[in-house]
């Protein structure tokens, strides 16, 4: 089982430049949530994903878009980048079982340079 | 004002002491989880706890729900015990709610 893997590792990208993060999820797993973590800081939510919808959504602007496929992988897209989009891109996985108390599964993450 | 609150921020510790990690949430929820990160990023999942303590080789995790308050301890710390040590709640959905984190550095 390769566990969550995320695509690229790192990237650099140009201001105003568009940016497409990928993940595919745990075997088994259908649902994924995105985070950014600036540095020294704590992973924010951005949104998770479940049967190919957006459920919940953090406090992060329109700019950031996302998309789950039917094998359950998911893109985060971050449109007109920004200096301060300059982050760790974290997704994680899990299976939404009864009450949605799963135990998360994490990629290695995406770093982010923008300049 | 984050609802994961996390103590200390940093801590060393010399190879072999013992290490205690707070964590207090202000609202209910429904598991804690407690999390390490290396250099580099990564996470590793290390407990998720709903009530009461679970032991792993070295690593104990204890959750009181009343108090909202949960401590994660190293026994017999060692370097390789260095990390990001970051605690987690789930609320609803499986959406996780992150603590700053706390930089640990056992030395020789």
């Amino acid at each position: 089982d390769a566990g969550v893997t995320q695509s690229p590792t790192h990237l650099i990208k140009t201001r105003g430049q568009q940016v497409t993060l990928r993940c595919s999820p745990k075997s088994g797993h259908d649902t994924v949530s995105w985070y950014q973590q600036a540095l020294g800081q704590g992973p924010q939510f951005i949104f998770q994903y479940y049967e190919e919808e957006e459920r919940q959504r953090g406090n992060f602007p329109d700019r950031f878009s996302g998309h789950q496929f039917p094998n359950y992988s998911s893109e985060l897209n971050v449109n007109a980048l920004l200096l301060g989009d300059s982050a760790l891109y974290l997704c994680a996985s899990s299976l939404l079982g009864a009450g949605g108390n799963t135990e998360a599964f994490f990629g290695q993450g995406t770093r982010l340079t923008v300049v | 004002k984050n609802e994961v609150e996390q103590s200390p921020q940093n801590l060393t510790a010399q190879e072999g002491e013992f290490i205690t990690i707070n964590c207090s949430y202000s609202v209910g929820i429904s598991a804690l989880h407690w999390l390490q990160q290396h250099p580099g990023g990564g996470i590793v999942s290390l407990f998720m706890l709903s009530s009461g303590k679970k032991k792993h080789g070295r690593l104990i995790a204890t959750i009181n729900i009343q108090e909202k308050h949960s401590s994660l301890h190293i026994t017999a710390s060692h370097p390789r015990d260095s990390a990001v040590y970051i605690c987690a709640v789930t609320f609803s959905w499986g959406k996780l709610q992150f603590g700053a984190g706390t930089q640990v550095v056992v030395t020789p």
